[in-house]
């Protein structure tokens, strides 16, 4: 099984509005990471958790918020967000061996955001 | 500074038709990935290579890493209308103290029936 889910598939949120987004894998991987894609463009790097810490933050605004509540489930909470971060969220999961080593990542299908 | 660059980034063939698109770098990456993406949708891990001349083979899809570990190629062969999609490589690297994932802006793949 190399599944990554990801709930919900759309969201629509006005700017004021406190939503999360979330991301579930059971392959036992320790690595998991959230990408921002905007259209016609790659995926690029938010957060990543390695055994459920938060080892790298690529300066991503506080509107953003990671949580790793354990080692199967990833969540990102979004508050006060702007147009511009409508995008498709990506989840991703690895193995995460120690030292923490980017092995293959899956991906989850994608929440698509939309900011009003 | 784009860290991958893909080439082409776009292209639109006829069904049946070979095509081959390029990843290339001046860095050298321990391993790198193929994915394809079809739009709204996560990318699909197609392949990972890891050592320096690896060639992998997935049906129709052929995938060749260079021997100094910094370019890799992606080839189709007899494309079918199935293989449309953003095809996308990612490599892996140390930055900042930390290794993760950086994309190519992909190649977006039209077949034509």
């Amino acid at each position: 099984d190399t599944e990554v889910t990801q709930t919900p598939k759309h969201l629509v949120m006005g700017m004021t509005n406190k939503k999360s987004l979330k991301c579930e894998q059971h392959m036992g991987h320790r690595a998991m990471y959230w990408y921002k894609q905007k259209a016609k463009k790659p995926p690029e790097l938010m957060f990543v958790y390695s055994y459920e810490k938060l080892s790298i933050n690529e300066s991503v605004p506080s509107r953003f918020s990671p949580e790793c509540p354990n080692s199967s489930l990833l969540n990102l909470h979004l508050h006060a967000l702007q147009p511009e971060d409508s995008a498709l969220y990506l989840c991703a999961s690895s193995q995460g061996e120690v030292p923490l080593r980017t092995d293959t990542q899956y991906f989850g299908p994608g929440t698509r955001l939309t900011v009003l | 500074t784009q860290l991958l660059e893909q080439s082409p980034q776009f292209l639109s063939i006829q069904e049946g038709e070979n095509l081959t698109v390029y990843c290339n770098s001046s860095s050298v990456f321990s391993s790198l990935q193929w994915y394809r993406q079809e739009p709204g949708e996560g990318p699909v891990l197609l392949v990972t290579v890891v050592t320096g001349g690896e060639v992998k083979k997935l049906k129709r899809l052929t995938f060749q890493f260079g021997d100094a570990r910094k370019d890799s190629s992606l080839h189709i062969t007899a494309a079918q209308p199935g293989d449309t999609g953003l095809y996308l490589c990612a490599g892996d690297i140390t930055q900042g103290g930390s290794e993760k994932l950086v994309f190519g802006k992909g190649m977006k793949l039209t077949v034509n029936p």
